[in-house]
């Protein structure tokens, strides 16, 4: 079965500072989709950023990029100049192709980021 | 504007009440989600839809019923809800397109006394 591992609770980053989330999956399958959200104190889930495992070149979104390392199952997020409203849970996320033909979503356990002034 | 909305936000009941937390999506998506959100475990599949009566179950459906008759919503039925399905739940619906975004709903705040 599929797993995936966010190993920080939490982190703190310093306003304009670069900080990276830390995520590991595991699966046995070769095509799959990770995920990165956010989630402020509003509760609402945003997409961050994505990344097709077909993919070599990694992922990239104004201030926010991921290291992907198919081999290592690793997928970590990386935040540059942090800002204030970067503070939120962060959840890693990875997509399955189901035999059944559905899709399937695993979600880490998240990582609580404050960033302080 | 393209949303996926959820009724009610909140809601508190007793053991054993029946309810039902209404998702629906305007963006003529085929796949529906329900999910639960609960501290350290991250957000949990409960049940899953590919399209109009075609749903999967998730990690966690016990307790659990859906339902897909029309393509926008997608129902999630508690006959009979016991306390540890207090939660956070979240509907979300994606396009069969790939690559496709999944689109989350606000959240529905349950809490079983």
């Amino acid at each position: 079965a599929q797993t995936v591992t966010q190993s920080q609770p939490e982190m703190s980053v310093q306003e304009a500072e670069t900080v990276t989330l830390s995520c590991t999956y595991d699966t046995s399958e070769s095509d799959y989709y990770l995920f990165w959200y956010k989630q402020p104190p509003s509760r609402q889930m945003i997409l961050v950023i994505r990344q097709e495992a077909y993919k070599q070149q990694n992922a990239t979104e104004n201030r926010f990029s991921v290291n992907f390392q198919k081999a290592a199952k690793s997928f970590s997020l990386k935040i540059s100049d942090s800002q204030l409203g970067d503070a939120a849970m962060y959840f890693c996320a990875y997509r399955t192709l189901r035999s059944s033909g559905t899709y399937k979503y695993i979600f880490g356990t998240g990582t609580r980021l404050k960033v302080l002034a | 504007e393209a949303q996926v909305t959820q009724n009610p936000r909140y809601l508190i009941t007793v053991t054993g009440k029946k309810l039902t937390v209404t998702c629906s999506q305007n963006m003529n998506h085929e796949y529906m989600s329900w999910y639960r959100q609960d501290p350290g475990l991250g957000l949990r599949q409960i049940y899953y839809s590919m399209n109009v009566e075609v749903t999967d179950k998730g990690d966690v459906p016990e307790g659990y019923k859906v339902s897909r008759k029309e393509k926008r919503n997608f129902p999630l039925i508690l006959e009979s809800p016991s306390p540890n399905q207090t939660s956070l739940y979240f509907c979300a619906s994606r396009s069969g397109t790939s690559p496709s975004e999944q689109y989350f709903g606000p959240g529905t705040r349950l809490t079983v006394t």
